[in-house]
């Protein structure tokens, strides 16, 4: 089985520019959720589908969005992008909301602002 | 007040000896608590999870929760060289269980093993 697949793998874009990155979850998982990582720290929540709900936001600015598919696949969307936007970005789904689930991440969009 | 706190590193062991990792949390309502391997460059890998007081052993790996004191470890027995990464620490569920799918991490534990 297909594990948490995101692309691009790698993207170059310029100051003020847009991006979409874009995660597909284990099949039958049906929360998606969003982390940022910059170097030598540990991912930081953006935010979390579950059932194409949003059920949680993290501390970032609304040029930061996203969305889930009715496939529970998910787009996240960064508008006019900053240098410090630059990071590991980091898809995770989970079949279900608990304390008895796990979390299983993708392989990562490195993001890199210019 | 960091909401999750890990051990300083990095952590150097010899190969064959015992690896402690440890990490403190704030969210006293915290369910869950994950640990994850990070190797440089690539996404993090679920080692395992807990959410009961106790041990939890998963061949070399054994995680360790006291709610009480509000800290979770993790020990790897029989370090081996392919065991040096970044170890992080991960907990979710607070806030009243509002919170489940929400990962609060350590800043990290970078474990060297060396021959």
């Amino acid at each position: 089985d297909a594990g948490v697949t995101q692309s691009p793998t790698h993207l170059i874009k310029t100051r003020g520019q847009q991006v979409t990155l874009r995660c597909s979850p284990i099949s039958g998982h049906k929360s998606v959720s969003w982390y940022q990582q910059v170097l030598g720290q540990g991912p930081q929540f953006i935010f979390q589908y579950y059932e194409k709900e949003e059920r949680g936001r993290g501390n970032f600015p609304d040029r930061f969005s996203a969305r889930q598919f009715p496939n529970y696949s998910s787009e996240l969307n960064v508008n006019a992008l900053l240098l410090g936007d630059s990071a590991l970005y980091l898809c995770a789904s989970s079949f279900g909301q608990g304390r008895d689930y796990g979390y299983t991440f993708g392989s990562g969009t490195r993001l890199t602002v210019v | 007040q960091k909401e999750v706190e890990q051990n300083s590193g990095p952590l150097s062991v010899p190969e064959g000896a015992i690896a402690s990792l440890n990490c403190t949390y704030s969210d006293r309502g915290s369910q869950s608590f994950f640990w994850y391997r990070q190797y440089s460059g690539k996404s993090p890998e679920l080692i395992m999870f807990i959410y009961s007081n106790g041990d939890k052993e998963d061949g070399r790996f054994t995680a360790q929760l006291n709610k009480a004191s509000q800290y979770v470890s993790l020990l790897i027995r029989d370090s081996q060289p392919s065991d040096s990464a970044t170890y992080l620490c991960a907990v979710t569920g607070g806030a009243g269980g509002t919170s489940y799918g929400k990962l609060t991490f350590g800043q990290g534990t970078i474990l060297t093993v060396h021959p």
